[in-house]
């Protein structure tokens, strides 16, 4: 059964700071990796998503890298502003028999970023 | 594309009742997942869809919950009886076969089950 852990569980970082949020999954059949954001109170958006076949993408300042083999994957944020507040969610989507598009989420890092 | 529809947003009942909840995905997707979130088990996979047809449902948590998808535009996913511990923000989502299958998310309910 994959499990998705995320680390922290919270950061609070002054702005302007780069920083990084990390996620692991104990099973590395993946078929891609997708990294959330959620505000409070509202749903969730797509940021960026990692095929199995790639090592990372990129969106603005955001950066994502995966690491099948370790199971693990980083979201970089560079020059991070108070917007970027919200709780950062990364799910592995599970490849192959029964649980095949079946994303499995971590269960999210809170970021504050203060003036 | 208008997104992933829900509706209620909202939804405020008492226990013991009915509650039918709805979703219209993105025009296309094949795939059709419904979600709970809490703040203690965080988001959890319920049930999802593969063109209309149940393919996990392992996540149901009881009985009292079932969901149907009579055609591709619709699905729902019903509490009977609804119980105060059903309280959460339910989300649909939905994707398409494809080389990327990625999932896009609707608004969510948020259910207050008195």
């Amino acid at each position: 059964k994959q499990e998705v852990t995320q680390i922290p569980a919270a950061l609070s970082v002054p702005e302007g700071e780069n920083l990084v949020l990390n996620c692991s999954f104990t099973d590395s059949a993946i078929y891609n990796l997708q990294w959330f954001r959620q505000d409070p109170g509202k749903g969730l958006t797509s940021l960026l998503l990692i095929q199995s076949s790639q090592r990372e993408q990129t969106s603005g300042r955001l950066n994502a890298s995966l690491d099948k083999s370790s199971g693990r994957s980083t979201l970089y944020i560079a020059a991070s502003q108070p917007g970027d507040s919200a709780t950062y969610l990364c799910a592995a989507l599970n490849a192959g028999g029964t649980s095949y598009g079946k994303l499995t989420f971590g269960q999210g890092t809170i970021l504050t970023v203060h003036p | 594309d208008a997104g992933v529809i829900q509706s209620p947003r909202h939804e405020v009942t008492e226990m013991g009742q009915e509650v039918t909840l709805r979703c219209k995905p993105i025009s296309g997707h094949d795939y059709l997942f419904w979600y709970r979130q809490t703040m203690m088990r965080g988001l959890e996979l319920l049930i999802y869809f593969n063109n209309n047809v149940p393919i996990d449902d392992s996540g149901m948590p009881e009985d009292r919950f079932s969901a149907k998808m009579p055609n591709a535009s619709f699905s729902t996913l019903k509490i009977q009886p609804s119980e105060p511990r059903d309280s959460a923000v339910y989300f649909c989502a939905s994707s398409q076969t494809g080389v990327v299958y990625e999932q896009y998310f609707g608004p969510g309910t948020r259910l207050t089950v008195t």
